[in-house]
């Protein structure tokens, strides 16, 4: 079966602590995103790839970083800098020359 | 730049009866529209999409949306929903010039509730 996975559904970490989130495609596509979502605010845009070893900051990046070394793998690290890191995080991906966005399951992330 | 609204957060709706999740956009430029569906604790997954054509779209799940330009809307409908449609629902645009690099906009989201 094709898809996004993401693992872990769940991820629990202390304050002060980097933690890594991954996301991984078989879907052969060219473009990967990372979105956090928070409750009534929608998804907001961390940051995109649209080819390996190349990756652009979306709208909040800060506190964010991410790396591009396999077309398949697009994992993110939340930093210690992040200063609201406890969220729903969501994976996506796209195909070239298609338009719409595939989502993984989600990691739900919390830091106390 | 783009921006969509969902005109409404929540929508309480009983069981059979029809429903309709208004989304408005804006943009200097053509856009694609999209619609997906989120149920707890998931990922999203994508109902309809507007890309050219006919301008009533149907979707997943017996859905359906229809594109005023005029309007910058593109509002989605059921006729009759169910316990099951139970979700947020999110409205999300792009370039069709491809300035956005593929990325969307999305709305804030709509929670719909049916109740029996």
């Amino acid at each position: 079966d094709g898809g996004i996975t993401q693992s872990p559904k769940y991820l629990f970490r202390k304050e002060g602590q980097n933690v890594t989130l991954s996301c991984e495609q078989n879907l052969n596509h060219d473009a990967m995103y990372w979105y956090r979502q928070d409750p009534g605010q929608g998804l907001r845009l961390i940051y995109y790839s649209q080819i390996v070893n190349d990756f652009q900051k979306g709208d909040i990046a800060e506190g964010y970083s991410v790396s591009r070394e396999k077309k398949e793998s697009f994992p993110l690290t939340v930093t210690s800098a992040q200063k609201n890191p406890t969220a729903f995080y969501l994976c996506a991906s796209r195909g070239q020359g298609s338009y719409e966005q595939y989502f993984g399951p989600g990691t739900r992330l919390t830091v106390t | 730049a783009q921006s969509v609204t969902q005109l409404d957060s929540q929508v309480p709706v009983f069981e059979e009866a029809p429903v309709e999740l208004r989304c408005n956009y804006s943009s200097s430029v053509s856009v694609y529209l999209f619609w997906y569906v989120q149920y707890p604790n998931q990922g999203l997954q994508l109902l309809l999409k507007y890309l050219s054509g006919s301008t009533l779209v149907k979707g997943i799940n017996g859905f359906e949306a229809e594109f005023n330009k005029s309007q910058t809307s593109f509002h989605l409908r059921k006729p009759s929903v169910h316990i099951s449609d139970t979700a947020e629902y999110f409205c999300a645009v792009t370039r069709r010039d491809g300035g956005s690099q593929g990325n969307l906009i999305f709305g804030k989201g709509t929670k719909l509730s049916v109740k029996p």
